[in-house]
């Protein structure tokens, strides 16, 4: 119940295309929901969260889309470029707990072809 | 955000020997975390380390095996003891709750990459 299940696994999208990435929890009790970009040899940074007050939340290209009843959150990347290519990582939390403890999806590889 | 740096960046270790990683954070937090990332792997948190208390370990991490200390508020160290070839990961060490804010977010160190021979 603890899982975050995270699809594809690789995806490869064309330059200006848009690239979608899948997550899906069984936990209700997970109310938070970052998303982290890791490119190779290095830390996974932060590009977006949301909560699940919210159905969807924008920054630039990237949006979360977030279904509370189905369980499921989505990244897109509007208009991908290349160098947007690297390994893309959800998460979930339980803010309430106060741990700050992130249970991660498996991992989404994007690759963007000029 | 937080400015993290990890020592060593990488290192080629024998088997039966330790290894002791440290995390150093440019501004005081209250939470830091250990990782682990086997390579095209997702991230598997080892302990969390607050300041003041004992690191906290997740199933199927042990303290004799993967001793924490922190010292202070913008130090930590992991140690990877009696390596092991299955020890050949990327360790990472996070921060949360930076001065007084909310756990949410963290930052990442650039990570440690451990081979074991």
């Amino acid at each position: 119940q603890q899982q975050v299940k995270q699809s594809p696994q690789s995806l490869i999208v064309q330059k200006g295309g848009i690239s979608i990435i899948n997550c899906a929890y069984e936990n209700t009790a997970f109310d938070y929901f970052p998303w982290y970009q890791q490119f190779p040899g290095k830390g996974p940074a932060l590009l977006i969260a949301i909560r699940p007050d919210v159905s969807e939340k924008k920054e630039g290209r990237f949006t979360i889309s977030f279904n509370k009843s189905a369980k499921q959150f989505s990244l897109h990347i509007m208009d991908s470029q290349p160098g947007d290519s690297a390994t893309y990582f959800c998460a979930a939390s339980i803010r309430s707990s106060n741990t700050g403890k992130l249970i991660f999806g498996q991992g989404t590889t994007l690759q963007v072809k000029p | 955000s937080a400015v993290i740096s990890q020592k060593p960046s990488r290192d080629i270790c024998q088997r039966g020997t330790s290894l002791t990683i440290q995390c150093q954070v440019d501004s005081q937090v209250t939470m830091m975390f250990w990782y682990r990332q086997q390579p095209g792997q997702s991230l598997t948190l080892i302990a969390t380390a607050n300041q003041g208390s004992e690191a906290t370990y997740e199933s199927g991490f042990v303290i004799d095996k993967f001793p924490i200390s922190r010292p202070n508020l913008t130090f930590s160290t992991l140690t990877v003891s009696n390596m092991s070839p299955e020890d050949s990961s990327i360790y990472l060490c996070s921060v949360a709750a930076l001065a007084g804010l909310s756990t949410d977010t963290q930052y990442f160190g650039p990570g440690t990459r451990l081979t074991v021979l």
